[in-house]
């Protein structure tokens, strides 16, 4: 079966601290794939997607991340977390052009 | 930028109420969906719409309709709105275009009470 995996619901760092958010999906042929990013009160915001070629993609708001065929996974980064990433955020896979599966969604908090 | 409008962002209804909640977008986009959002079960979707008139269930149609008389207006509605109805409505929409490779652009929300 098709779905997206976010294994970790709540995620605490500090302020200036590294970030990265797990995404993991099951999908039989190669996916499209998304992040999403949700603040409080707020609509889902695209921060990048992957659809082919370089498996590291840039995103908006400085954050990136890496498409790993093997291991099934399309890991977030962000090397400096700032208090305004606080949100939730939301791996996606697009295998057509009406069905989109979404994870269950990874709750960032920032320590200030 | 495209933009997602829904009118509503809080409602609060009875049981039994019908409800409607409007979703317009200004990008002639031809492919509009509905999601429902619950906490730790991320957004499911309930109806998407190809083309005006068109309209296609979700994974958890159940207990709604939608309507789709023009391009750029998709509505949802709720025929007798049940407490487990109360959540986050999520309007979207995406240009038509090769398979998997649209991009969502969503509404801010709708969220829904209904005591």
């Amino acid at each position: 079966a098709q779905s997206v995996t976010q294994p970790d619901i709540h995620i605490t760092v500090s302020e200036g601290a590294s970030l990265e958010l797990r995404c993991n999906y099951s999908y039989g042929a190669t996916p499209y794939l998304f992040w999403y990013v949700q603040s409080p009160g707020q609509g889902l915001q695209l921060l990048l997607k992957y659809f082919s070629g370089d498996t590291l993609v840039q995103g908006i708001k400085g954050f990136e991340a890496e498409f790993k065929r093997s291991q099934s996974s399309f890991n977030l980064r962000k090397p400096s977390v700032h208090w305004s990433d606080a949100a939730e955020y939301f791996c996606a896979v697009g295998p057509g052009t009406y069905k989109y599966i979404f994870g269950t969604g990874t709750r960032l908090k920032v320590l200030a | 930028d495209v933009k997602v409008t829904q009118s509503s962002r809080y409602l609060v209804k009875r049981t039994g109420e019908k409800v409607f909640l409007e979703c317009v977008q200004d990008m002639d986009h031809e492919n509009m969906f509905w999601y429902r959002q619950d906490p730790g079960l991320g957004l499911r979707l309930i109806y998407f719409s190809y083309d005006v008139k068109m309209k296609e269930k979700g994974d958890i149609p159940e207990g709604y309709s939608v309507s789709r008389e023009k391009k750029e207006r998709f509505s949802l509605i709720l025929e007798s709105a049940s407490t487990n109805q109360t959540s986050m409505y999520l309007c979207a929409s995406t240009e038509q275009g090769s398979s998997g490779a649209n991009v969502l652009t969503f509404g801010a929300g709708s969220r829904l009470t209904v005591l």
